[in-house]
């Protein structure tokens, strides 16, 4: 089974600032089946980001994803003080058939 | 816009079958473009697919959870449901519904979703 791992854990910062957010797979990846989500506390996730580096609707132009084979990149551009929330990346294994997720990387206000 | 809704008893037994449906609404389940999913998260912690399904009823399942899930369609009602048989407190999550976007003959992410149910296995 491919293992998505999300770094850093935790990343304080402030609004303004540049997040880049990574995700490493264990075993190389389709691009076309690496996807982004943001969660906020008590909310269902939300899609940011498929196929690697395509932002879904209504996503802010600030969301940018980018990444192939083994390690992919979510960067914010200039966080607004809504972007502070766990980011999950997921991916689809065909060897094994299943969609796993990252473990998250929480932001937070520095 | 599509909403997903979920919903099902909060609380199981030990040994039960949890079961949840999931309510589609705003556009229509049988679709040729998607699948339907199941997504669980336990408190405080990380997300884990279940399994999706189409509309003709073929499902795709997670490996770890396949011998005791079953996942089912009603096109007429615009549902689709989850059973997961002899729980334990370790099934305890919220889980959610979403729409699964197929993309050349695969499923693929996950948008929308509904807003989660949570289950509390304990008895």
């Amino acid at each position: 089974e491919i293992v998505l791992t999300q770094s850093p854990g935790t990343l304080s910062l402030s609004p303004g600032e540049r997040a880049t957010l990574s995700c490493r797979a264990s075993q190389s990846v389709s691009s076309s089946y690496l996807a982004w989500y943001q969660q906020k506390p008590g909310q269902a996730p939300r899609l940011l980001i498929y196929g690697a580096s395509s932002r879904a609707t209504g996503i802010p132009d600030r969301f940018s994803g980018s990444g192939s084979g083994t390690d992919f990149t979510l960067t914010i551009s200039r966080l607004e003080p809504e972007d502070f929330a766990v980011y999950y990346c997921q991916q689809y294994g065909s060897s094994q058939g299943v969609y796993t997720f990252g473990q998250g990387t929480k932001l937070e206000i520095k | 816009q599509l909403q997903l809704q979920e919903s099902g008893p909060g609380l199981v037994k030990p040994s039960e079958t949890l079961s949840l449906t999931c309510t589609v609404s705003g556009g229509s389940i049988s679709s040729s473009s998607y699948y339907w999913g199941w997504i669980r998260q336990p408190p405080g912690k990380g997300l884990e697919w279940i399994g999706s399904i189409y509309y003709s009823g073929s499902t795709y399942y997670n490996p770890s959870l396949k011998s005791r899930v079953t996942i089912s369609v009603d096109t007429s009602k615009n549902q689709f449901s989850l059973k997961l048989s002899s729980v334990t407190a370790a099934d305890t999550a919220v889980y959610y519904c979403a729409r699964h976007v197929l993309v050349v003959a695969l499923p693929d992410w996950f948008d929308p979703w509904g807003q989660g149910t949570l289950v509390t296995v304990s008895s």
